[in-house]
């Protein structure tokens, strides 16, 4: 079956710019995870939704950062006024449950200019 | 300390070698482990779960240490297509799910 996927697969935005990055899970997968990753370093925890809601968001690294998943199965992470320090692969992840294995999508390259 | 530690090598190899990679975490109460692969510019598969009482899967070994806290991984007869990315992940269990990622150790088997 259809595995996670993300649009877009790479972005390219200037400094200042708004960004939205699309995750579809797989079918029935009610964990939805965000991370970021950056070179040499593993996934970075963001966010965690459990149906619509986010259950964890301590990792989102300021307040231009949020996320949305409003019917519990697509989810989008919105960042506002991106920096060059927001330049990593954005990765989703599903599960069917919060304690399950998780099944990462291919990522979205971000790179602010 | 960081939460999860993993030498980020490269461990460099001959075909055929036996290879181990420790990871090292902080949270003793942490719960459940895991050992995810990555290969370049592509995203983590996981490999395999850590039991408390160890497993194998193939030429693969993972064990875990809790009275030291760390967990292994172990390679034998190492094929050029194991080549990647190893990442060790931790999650603390207690209701929360969040998992937290070692930096990953690079593989590189060569003929």
């Amino acid at each position: 079956g259809a595995g996670v996927s993300q649009t877009p697969s790479n972005k390219v935005t200037e400094k200042g710019k708004y960004v939205e990055l699309r995750c579809d899970p797989i079918s029935g997968h009610t964990a939805l995870y965000w991370y970021r990753q950056s070179l040499g370093q593993g996934p970075e925890f963001l966010i965690y939704f459990q149906g619509t809601g986010a259950a964890d968001d301590s990792g989102l690294p300021n307040d231009r950062f949020f996320a949305v998943r409003p019917e519990g199965s697509v989810s989008t992470l919105k960042i506002q006024r991106t920096e060059r320090g927001d330049s990593a692969v954005y990765l989703c992840a599903s599960s069917f449950e919060p304690a399950n294995e998780q099944f990462f999508g291919p990522g979205t390259r971000l790179t602010v200019l | 300390r960081k939460e999860v530690e993993q030498d980020p090598g490269p461990f460099n190899v001959p075909e055929g070698a036996t290879v181990a990679f420790n990871c090292t975490y902080s949270n003793s109460a942490s719960q459940s482990f895991f050992w995810y692969r990555q290969d370049c510019r592509k995203e983590p598969k996981l490999l395999m779960s850590v039991y408390s009482s160890g497993n194998e899967d193939g030429r693969f070994t993972a064990q875990l240490n809790r009275a030291s806290q760390y967990i292994s991984l172990l390679i034998r007869d190492s094929k050029l297509s194991d080549s990647a990315t190893y990442l060790c992940v931790v999650k603390p269990g207690g209701g929360s799910y969040i998992p937290t990622f070692g930096r990953g150790t690079s593989l590189i088997v060569h003929p």
